[in-house]
Parts: structure tokens; sequence; C-alpha cells
């Protein structure tokens, strides 16, 4: 089955502590996304990648950090310095060949203690 | 104005009732348009694209007014699994890549 998976799908942090989300996709999308949900309120970019070895910040990049070495693969590093990270994350990915729909995986909630 | 703003809701409507969401946006060169389902606590799922000419899916029928910058969603004969969170989605400013949600607007079906 093709899709996006997420892992874990809750994460407990204590404050201080960095933590590493994944995604990975088996769609063969060239796009990967990373955005961020609070109780209430719409999805927020954090960071994005067209292709492998590339990405850009969203508009709540601070705190949080990327890699894209493989194009299956785009994790998340929630830094210590990230002032409120208790949220629900999501991953997404599309084609990035002129089709915008965008499709998402489970999400991760984290929490800090 | 926000780049995204739909109707806040809640919308609370009986089975068979037909409901209707409506969503602002900003970005005027804008070219793609979607409405996603966001059922409580789970990811955000495509519902359908909104096309020019307007588009229709069963009892789902998506318009989209680009004078106006407004797009709208109308759900006909609602069934208890329509109850979930509606969010307007529209490409966002400076990249074709990346998406404007809206906040969404909670619907709720009651038997």
């Amino acid at each position: 089955d093709g899709g996006i998976t997420q892992s874990p799908k809750y994460l407990f942090r204590k404050e201080g502590q960095n933590v590493t989300l994944s995604c990975e996709q088996n769609l063969n999308h060239d796009a990967m996304y990373w955005y961020r949900q609070d109780p209430g309120q719409g999805l927020r970019l954090i960071y994005y990648s067209q292709i492998v070895n590339d990405f850009q910040k969203g508009d709540i990049a601070e705190g949080y950090s990327v890699s894209r070495e493989k194009k299956e693969s785009f994790p998340l590093t929630v830094t210590s310095a990230q002032k409120n990270p208790t949220a629900f994350y999501l991953c997404a990915s599309n084609s990035g060949t002129g089709v915008y729909t965008q499709y998402f995986g489970p999400g991760t909630r984290l929490t800090v203690l | 104005r926000k780049e995204v703003e739909q109707d806040p809701g809640p919308f609370n409507v009986p089975e068979g009732a037909t409901v209707a969401f409506n969503c602002t946006y900003s970005n005027s060169a804008s070219q793609s348009f979607f409405w996603y389902r966001q059922d409580c606590r789970k990811e955000p799922k495509l519902l359908m694209s909104v096309y020019s000419s307007g588009n229709e899916d069963g009892r789902f029928t998506a318009q989209l007014n680009r004078a106006s910058q407004y797009i709208s969603l109308l759900i006909r004969d609602s069934k208890l699994s329509d109850s979930a969170t509606y969010l307007c989605v529209v490409n966002g400013r400076g990249s074709n890549y990346k998406l404007t949600f809206g906040k969404g607007t909670l619907l709720t079906v009651n038997p």
C-alpha cells in the first residue's frame, strides 16, 4: 500500500530535550511538508522540501530543524529552543509536478511534560 | 484580510439537511483550491478539488468565484458520517508548492 507513515503516534518529552519525529512516504513524491496544528487553529507550515538535499523554512520554523537526505524521508527535530512544542504534527507530500494536492500522514501528538 | 478565512461555525444540523460552507481568500494569484475534511484527532483528507466551472461529487458541490475570491462547499442530504471539520485550502503566496489552510468549520450532523 502506498502512503505516508509517521512515528511515533504519541510522544512525551521533558522540557529541554530534543526529539525527532519520523515521516516516510512510498508515493515517490518529490515534495514533503511539515505542519503544526494547535487546538482550534489551522495548520501552520514549519518546513518544506521540494527535492532531496533542499528545504525551505515555512511560517514558523524557529525551534525546528529538518533534513532531506532521501526522497522517502523527511524527519523533523523539535529542539529545546521551541518554546511551546506541545501540538499535533502532520507530515504531508505531493508529487510536486504541477498538482498541488497534498496527502497527509496520520500525525504525531507531542506533549511536553 | 486573512489569507484564508472560513465561517467560524460550529454548525449543528439534523440528518438530511443541506449545509453550506463559505470561504474567502486574499491572494488573487491563487490557482488551486481544495476542500479537506478532518475527523477529530485525525489527519486532514482531501474531500475535493474546486474547479473554476464548479464541480460536484455525489452529495457535495464546490463552487469558485474568482472575482469575489470566494469558495463554497454545499453538502446535500447530510449524513451522520459527514460530521467533521471542513478545511478550505488555497495555494499560498510565493510558491505553488505551498498551501494555506483555513481554520476549519466544525459540522455536527444530529440524528
